[in-house]
């Protein structure tokens, strides 16, 4: 079965320190692989993917992600993150099952203290 | 402005009442879907059309029914709304290749009392 896990609910990080936001899958075939940012009260908006090529992908805002197929892991990073970050923060894979479902992970929520 | 729209953002309805959640994107996407957000649950899909009069089931189907009748819209059924249906709904649309983005809605709240 296709899955992707976020291990941790909420991470808590001081502002100016950098941030790692953990996630794994588990998919037949190649994955592509995304983050989504959601604010209080809107909805979700992307911020990477990682579809072949450069482990190492650069999104908005300063965040980047890096791929590591033999951990089956694309953690989501910032080198110093800012209040203006929290936010809840899911990640994604999309690969082929018969059609292209998506599957999300329950989200982490990321609080930066001032 | 490229977006995803839903309406109504909110919905308070009792159990049976037939009610639709519509969605429209005005960015041509062949690729749309419908999520309910659940805390500790995450985003589970519901449906999704790959295009115009092909949909298929997500990984929460049951009570639920959509139609893509026209690429632009995809409505959100629940011909009998029942209590464990109360969540947060997400539509989305993409460009219909594998590895693109969705763009999602801003939610629809929906209470099923």
């Amino acid at each position: 079965a296709q899955s992707v896990a976020q291990p941790e609910d909420q991470v808590n990080v001081a502002e100016g320190n950098p941030l790692t936001v953990k996630c794994t899958y588990s998919v037949s075939g190649n994955p592509y692989l995304f983050w989504y940012v959601q604010y209080p009260n809107r909805g979700l908006q992307f911020l990477l993917k990682y579809i072949t090529g450069d482990n190492l992908v650069k999104g908005s805002y300063g965040f980047e992600a890096e791929f590591n197929k033999s951990q089956t892991s694309f953690h989501l990073k910032k080198p110093s993150a800012l209040v203006s970050d929290s936010a809840l923060y899911f990640c994604a894979v999309r690969a082929w099952s018969g059609t292209y479902k998506y599957i999300f992970g329950t989200g982490t929520r990321l609080k930066v203290l001032a | 402005e490229a977006q995803v729209t839903q309406n109504p953002r909110y919905l308070i309805t009792v159990t049976g009442k037939k009610l639709t959640v519509t969605c429209s994107q005005n960015m041509n996407h062949e690729y749309m879907s419908w999520y309910r957000q659940d805390p500790g649950l995450g985003l589970r899909q519901i449906y999704y059309s790959m295009n115009v009069e092909v949909t298929d089931k997500g990984d929460v189907p049951e009570g639920y029914k959509v139609s893509r009748k026209e690429k632009r819209n995809f409505p959100l059924i629940l011909e009998s709304p029942s209590p464990n249906q109360t969540s947060l709904y997400f539509c989305a649309s993409s460009l219909a290749s594998v590895h693109n983005e969705q763009f999602f809605g801003p939610g629809t709240r929906l209470t099923v009392l």
